[in-house]
């Protein structure tokens, strides 16, 4: 009955490591969003998806990249991994698109590099 | 660029009422938004405001100026598991949401 449900919820890797986290929603909503939270805990959109279209692109590096293969998923693969990424990572869905309205987050995904 | 402010920590009192206060100059306005995160959990969503005036929902209430550029979350009858960290997040111009720094309130008994 998750409503946004991530994996993993934590990810340790080495730096120079490829990784993806997955995201699915189970609300028939139609758009998806990536956060960032530091470890100050700032919330920052990374991107988001509106029926297979990208459309908030936010000034991140292109070593991430969003991948959606339907309307119920928004995968981030994250290339050759920084120190810096390091980070909790919350996907979100919403009815609406641009983020109009209320905003699902999923669970959060813990991300270390080491 | 945009800027939002809140302030970093408040402690109030169990029973007490507290306000949270968020201010923002952004590149145009399409909504204000509060949310509320547990330590160690997900944001969840509190309110939306887009019109001037006072929001009540509950024990919770959201009030909103476009012309100051200031928004308030109101908390009544606080409880212990109202600790937590509260994000103000504004809908631009452009459709695109930027949160605060957030604050995080510390509910003592």
């Amino acid at each position: 009955d998750t409503a946004v449900s991530q994996t993993p919820k934590y990810l340790v890797t080495q730096m120079g490591n490829d990784k993806s986290i997955k995201c699915e929603q189970n609300l028939g909503h139609d758009t998806m969003y990536w956060y960032k939270q530091d470890s100050k805990k700032f919330l920052k959109i990374m991107f988001s998806y509106n029926n297979k279209e990208l459309i908030i692109n936010e000034t991140v590096p292109n070593r991430f990249s969003p991948k959606s293969p339907d309307k119920a998923h928004l995968n981030l693969h994250i290339n050759s991994l920084e120190l810096g990424d390091s980070a909790v990572y919350f996907c979100a869905s919403s009815q609406v698109p641009k983020g109009w309205g209320e905003q699902f987050f999923g669970p959060g995904t813990r991300l270390t590099v080491l | 660029g945009q800027n939002i402010d809140q302030p970093t920590e408040m402690t109030a009192t169990e029973g007490a009422i507290v306000q949270i206060n968020c201010t923002y100059q952004t590149s145009g306005f399409n909504g204000l938004f509060w949310y509320q995160q547990h330590a160690g959990e997900a944001p969840t969503f509190l309110s939306y405001n887009v019109l001037d005036g006072l929001e009540e929902k509950g024990r919770f209430s959201s009030f909103l100026s476009r012309s100051k550029g200031y928004s308030y979350l109101l908390l009544k009858e606080l409880q212990m598991k109202d600790s937590a960290s509260y994000l103000c997040a504004v809908l631009t111009g452009a459709n695109n949401l930027f949160f605060g720094t957030g604050t995080r309130l510390t509910v003592i008994p």
